[in-house]
């Protein structure tokens, strides 16, 4: 069955960088898009990045454009997102999630990595 | 990115049907037949229930149905149970190859 396992989350200060990992099995990892979505304590969630399944076309929100970086590995079926210049707006769990099939629809999630932002 | 706009709560009793909805604009909602609707439990990931506006994946119970009304969507819950006591978030494909949330409704069972 699908497996998406987060990693990389932790505690940073303002204007750090911090680079998440998303382990995927269970699927053809190299045909299915990915996305990473987040949610700040207490809140409801918010669509960060998207990446098509050849690893070329790349989209973000625009709260992050600029700063965070999409990308694939789908040699080693892993899911990144380097995020830099962190603000603590951006304090949050991390989900990655694929999508289901060839829809619209997200239809896999981690189980998400804390990303709390802090002096 | 404004975030679709969603009932912040609604109830209902066991055997009830509640209907959630979810508003955007001819850009997201309105533009595209790309709405999902996802359910999360306290402390869990989201779970998938509908995508593109009226579908639902399998394993997902036909309790749960969908359409769309010009820039508006709304999930339908029906046969009430406990365990759909949750937190529901729509979802659109927006112009601009991004994607965008509701801001969530929490469904409480009475």
């Amino acid at each position: 069955q699908v497996q998406l396992v987060e990693s990389g989350g932790g505690v940073v200060q303002p204007g750090g960088s911090l680079r998440l990992s998303c382990a995927a099995s269970g699927f053809t990892f190299n045909t299915y898009g990915m996305h990473w979505v987040r949610q700040a304590p207490g809140k409801g969630l918010e669509w960060v990045a998207f990446i098509r399944y050849e690893g070329f076309n790349k989209y973000y929100a625009d709260s992050v454009k600029g700063r965070f970086t999409i990308s694939r590995d789908n040699s080693k079926n892993t899911l990144y997102l380097q995020m830099n210049s962190l603000r603590t707006e951006d304090t949050a769990v991390y989900y990655c999630a694929k999508t289901y099939y060839d829809s619209s629809g997200l239809g896999g999630w981690g189980q998400g990595t804390l990303v709390s932002v802090s002096s | 990115q404004s975030a679709l706009t969603q009932t912040a709560s609604v109830s209902g009793s066991p055997g009830q049907s509640i209907t959630i909805s979810c508003t955007g604009t001819s850009s997201d909602v309105g533009g595209f037949n790309y709405v999902s609707w996802y359910q999360q439990h306290p402390g869990k990931a989201p779970k998938l229930l509908i995508y593109d506006v009226t579908k639902r994946p399998s394993g997902v119970s036909n309790r749960f149905s969908a359409l769309k009304s010009g820039n508006t969507a709304s999930l339908t819950i029906s046969g009430l149970q406990a365990e759909d006591e949750a937190d529901y978030y729509c979802s659109s494909y927006r112009s601009g190859d991004t994607w965008v949330f509701g801001g969530g409704t929490k469904l409480t069972v009475l």
